[in-house]
């Protein structure tokens, strides 16, 4: 079975400062994906991450996968409050016929 | 282009009674997904469907839900008798293909979600 773990789960950041969230998941994959959730809203995808070693950037925020240690890390360079959301990493299987597993998501609060 | 639509967006039942949440999938999207998510908790998989099959039933509750997407129309999913542990956020999100699939990124894409109320 799939397992999806993020940390920290919940992150208070000053603005200006730089961040790291982790996703490890528990079996082969080489599809990982990064969502934004803003309170009472939907998902936004942010990323797609389809190989070992991708790295992609929007912005302040950079995500990047190394699929042979399961590991993929979102950065958040300089954070402003606009960045106060949950974000979320879902991971698939290379099994065929099954679905993104999410993780439980981190929760971020930047303030001033 | 539409997004993925759900409704009702806010739905409060009593005990006992049914809830039925529809999603309509994108155009173009013939996968339907379906999760739950509760309060402080991440998205939990509940189904995933095709027209008329249903693909992957893994997170499904064994009792009470069951989900439906019929050749035409939207996806429903549906909980019998209600208890107040349903109370949650359902998301519906669509995809072209298998999500993550041979061919290309399938991003899922979610709908605004529908939130049930059981009193």
């Amino acid at each position: 079975e799939l397992k999806v773990e993020q940390n920290p789960l919940f992150l208070s950041m000053q603005e200006g400062k730089n961040y790291t969230i982790y996703c490890n998941y528990s079996t082969t994959s080489d599809r990982l994906y990064w969502y934004r959730q803003d309170p009472g809203k939907s998902l936004e995808s942010l990323f797609v991450l389809l190989s070992n070693g991708a790295v992609k950037q929007e912005g302040r925020l950079m995500a990047s996968l190394d699929t042979k240690a399961r590991l993929s890390t979102l950065h958040i360079t300089a954070a402003v409050h606009d960045l106060s959301a949950t974000y979320f990493c879902a991971v698939k299987t290379n099994q065929a016929g099954t679905a993104l597993i999410f993780g439980k998501g981190t929760t971020l609060s930047v303030s001033s | 282009n539409a997004g993925v639509m759900q409704n009702p967006r806010h739905l409060v039942r009593r005990r006992g009674q049914e809830a039925r949440l529809r999603c309509s999938p994108m155009k173009g999207h013939s996968h339907v997904y379906w999760y739950r998510q509760l309060p402080e908790e991440g998205l939990k998989f509940m189904v995933y469907l095709q027209k008329e099959n249903i693909i992957d039933e893994s997170g499904m509750p064994k009792e009470r839900f069951s989900a439906e997407f019929p050749k035409e129309g939207p996806s429903i999913l549906r909980i019998q008798q209600v208890v107040r542990g349903d109370s949650a956020a359902y998301f519906c999100a669509s995809s072209p293909g298998l999500a993550g699939g041979l061919g290309g990124a399938n991003v899922l894409t979610f709908g605004a979600g529908s939130r049930l109320t059981v009193l």
